[in-house]
């Protein structure tokens, strides 16, 4: 298996909601990155795990919420989300010996 | 500030034409540069990555250029067809054990007419 997969692939939430993203990797990968993608934009890092710990947080706000239960699973728990939080967000590996990133499809996420 | 400064912004070329797309970099410490594709919707794709102890780096039709002493690379994409209109984005990182930082540049919006 050579993909990083992510559910799901459209989202749809209204401000108030809770709703989380899932993003999967089985090729034996001990980096995982989450970016957020605006129209026309470079993706932009949000969080990093290496071995299943937080070694990256570029000043998200905290209603973005990252959890990484196991090396191939990674989540990111969205609360109280603003319209501007719309966007494709990304899933990325690496195997954690070299910064080689694969990403997923993305999930686009809308919120009202 | 930005890292990678990537050029042109938008591009069109003919069918069979060659793409050329730029980046530049500042930070010396990077050693990792690699070209993703992106087509709307989707994720971006690892298309090719070099090394700086290489000048150049040939996948099939994708070849990257680098010159170290410029801080400069580039992506040739040789008999371009429709099917690489997609978006192009360089980018840059120091490869080191763990997870580091990949520096993007702003992306290049690659048109190939038939």
């Amino acid at each position: 298996d050579t993909e990083v997969t992510q559910t799901p692939k459209h989202l749809v939430m209204g401000m108030t909601n809770k709703k989380s993203l899932k993003c999967e990797q089985h090729m034996g990968h001990r980096a995982m990155y989450w970016y957020k993608q605006k129209a026309k934009k470079p993706p932009e890092l949000m969080f990093v795990y290496s071995y299943e710990k937080l070694s990256i947080n570029e000043s998200v706000p905290s209603r973005f919420s990252p959890e990484c239960p196991n090396s191939s699973l990674l989540n990111l728990h969205l609360h109280a989300l603003q319209p501007e939080d719309s966007a494709l967000y990304l899933c990325a590996s690496s195997t954690g010996l070299t910064n080689e990133q694969f990403f997923g499809p993305g999930t686009r996420l809308t919120v009202l | 500030q930005q890292q990678v400064k990537q050029s042109p912004q938008s591009l069109i070329v003919q069918k069979g034409g060659i793409s050329i797309i730029n980046c530049a970099y500042e930070n010396t410490a990077f050693d990792y540069f690699p070209w993703y594709q992106q087509f709307p919707g989707k994720g971006p794709a690892l298309l090719i990555a070099i090394r700086p102890d290489v000048s150049e780096k040939k996948e099939g039709r994708f070849t990257i250029s680098f010159n170290k002493s410029a801080k400069q690379f580039s992506l040739h994409i040789m008999d371009s067809q429709p099917g690489d209109s997609a978006t192009y984005f360089c980018a840059a990182s120091i490869d080191q054990t763990g997870a580091n930082n990949l520096f993007f540049g702003t992306g290049t919006r690659l048109t190939v007419i038939p």
